[in-house]
């Protein structure tokens, strides 16, 4: 299994552009985490899917973030428009039952 | 809201010394888990503790959860450069887990 697959690696954008990034996780996990990663506040949940369905996205910081998982093999989380506040590490997770969270190895968001 | 505090936040020490990182939180958690993570790439999970005073090894590293599940401690022994990195911790229920603040350790050759 490749694991949890991130892109892109490193996303450079300017103020008021649309940033989009993408996450596969692995076969089988019915659960997918999006997670924000910064020195200041550490790894912060942004919100969670199980079977798909959005369960809790009370971590999703305002309006201009929002994330979808048309199928069990994909999800985006999508920031419009992306404020310098925004720059981080951005991580996917996925996990099946019982077990612990795969990581992706994130996008670096550098907001301009 | 729950939080998990970790300390030390930062550790410096040489190859073959001993060490302890500590995880605390005032929440009960029905599992723990401890995950380290290197620079440019995610979080890996090392262990998942679900019993209070469960004590799990993995080689060089001890593992205990607390009695009342609030607290957890990694324990070290003779660390190597490999084991640099960032420790955290993560406590959960049946959907999701929260993460602790983080320990930075550095292991000097």
């Amino acid at each position: 299994d490749a694991g949890v697959i991130q892109s892109p690696r490193h996303e450079v954008t300017e103020m008021g552009q649309e940033v989009t990034l993408r996450c596969k996780p692995i076969s089988g996990h019915n659960s997918l985490f999006w997670y924000r990663q910064t020195m200041m506040r550490g790894l912060e949940l942004l919100i969670y899917f199980n079977n798909n369905v959005p369960i809790d996205d009370s971590g999703m910081p305002e309006d201009r973030f929002s994330a979808k998982m048309p199928n069990a093999s994909f999800s985006t989380l999508k920031i419009q428009p992306s404020e310098p506040r925004d720059s981080a590490v951005y991580f996917c997770a996925s996990r099946g039952d019982r077990a612990g969270y795969t990581f992706g190895s994130g996008t670096r968001l550098t907001v301009v | 809201t729950q939080l998990l505090e970790q300390s030390p936040q930062f550790l410096s020490i040489q190859e073959g010394e001993n060490l302890t990182v500590y995880c605390n939180s005032s929440s009960v958690f029905s599992s723990l888990q401890w995950y380290r993570q290197e620079p440019g790439e995610g979080p890996v999970l090392l262990v998942t503790v679900v019993t209070g005073g469960e004590v799990k090894k993995l080689k060089r590293l001890t593992f205990q959860f607390g009695d009342a599940r609030k607290d957890s401690s990694l324990h070290i022994t003779a660390a190597q450069p490999g084991d640099t990195g960032l420790y955290l911790c993560a406590g959960g229920g049946t959907y999701k887990y929260i993460f602790g603040t983080g320990t930075r350790l550095k292991v000097l050759a």
